[in-house]
């Protein structure tokens, strides 16, 4: 299986800031990889496919990038709709698997 | 608009059965891979099951193979699954997702139904 690692667990920022996430694969993906944000009590929005494919309606401060095993979701300049958890999920293999999830919490 | 509705989400004893259903609309549903995913309470997100468009390919996660069966109806846009053998470790949110393309990225989610395992 292939397992995926999301750095770090809890992020804290403020309005304005430039923020990175990481997500790291046991094996290669290539780039057979998403992003999905969630709020609490709410449905996980999809954000990025194939690594760095922004989905429609999207904002375009989100940005996706890497291949293989190291991927990042960046927000260029956070905004206070962004505070979620943001989620990475390889879809190169069954079974399919998601990142333990990164929290972006208001610094 | 694509509109995906579960249902069937109860309270069971450990060891029973229940089983979902997800309604999809605004979108050829016969066309798309259908999943199931689900989130224990507190927790991240957790793959269930996957089927094929045709339904002649499924697949699950290791924590449900042998006890959950994914299947739909094509001419009725529904999704099920049959979940049997329940455990504690079962409860969670199920969401029903749409495949994006002929891919297994999740471009459209339902509302969730909940499913709690308890005596």
């Amino acid at each position: 299986d292939i397992q995926m690692t999301q750095s770090p667990s809890t992020l804290s920022a403020s309005v304005g800031d430039r923020v990175t996430i990481t997500c790291r694969a046991s094996q290669s993906i290539s780039s057979w990889l998403a992003w999905y944000q969630q709020k609490p009590g709410k449905v996980p929005k999809f954000l990025i496919y194939k690594a760095s494919s922004l989905e429609s309606g999207v904002p375009s401060r989100f940005s996706g990038s890497g291949s293989g095993t190291e991927f990042t979701l960046t927000i260029s300049s956070l905004q206070p709709d962004d505070f979620a958890s943001y989620y990475c999920q390889q879809y190169k293999s069954y079974p399919l698997t998601f990142g333990g999830g990164t929290k972006v919490e208001i610094k | 608009e694509v509109q995906l509705v579960e249902s069937g989400g109860d309270l069971v004893q450990p060891g029973g059965s229940l089983r979902l259903s997800c309604a999809a609309s605004g979108f050829t549903f016969s066309n798309y891979k259908m999943n199931w995913v689900r989130q224990a309470p507190g927790k991240g997100l957790e793959w269930v099951s996957t089927i094929l468009s045709s339904g002649d390919g499924t697949y699950y996660g290791d924590s449900v193979k042998g006890r959950f069966i994914i299947s739909r109806d094509n001419p009725k846009n529904t999704l099920f699954l049959q979940m049997n053998s329940l455990r504690a470790e079962d409860t969670a949110v199920y969401y029903c997702a749409k495949a994006r393309d002929g891919y297994l990225s999740f471009d459209y989610w339902g509302q969730g139904t909940l499913v709690t395992v308890s005596s």
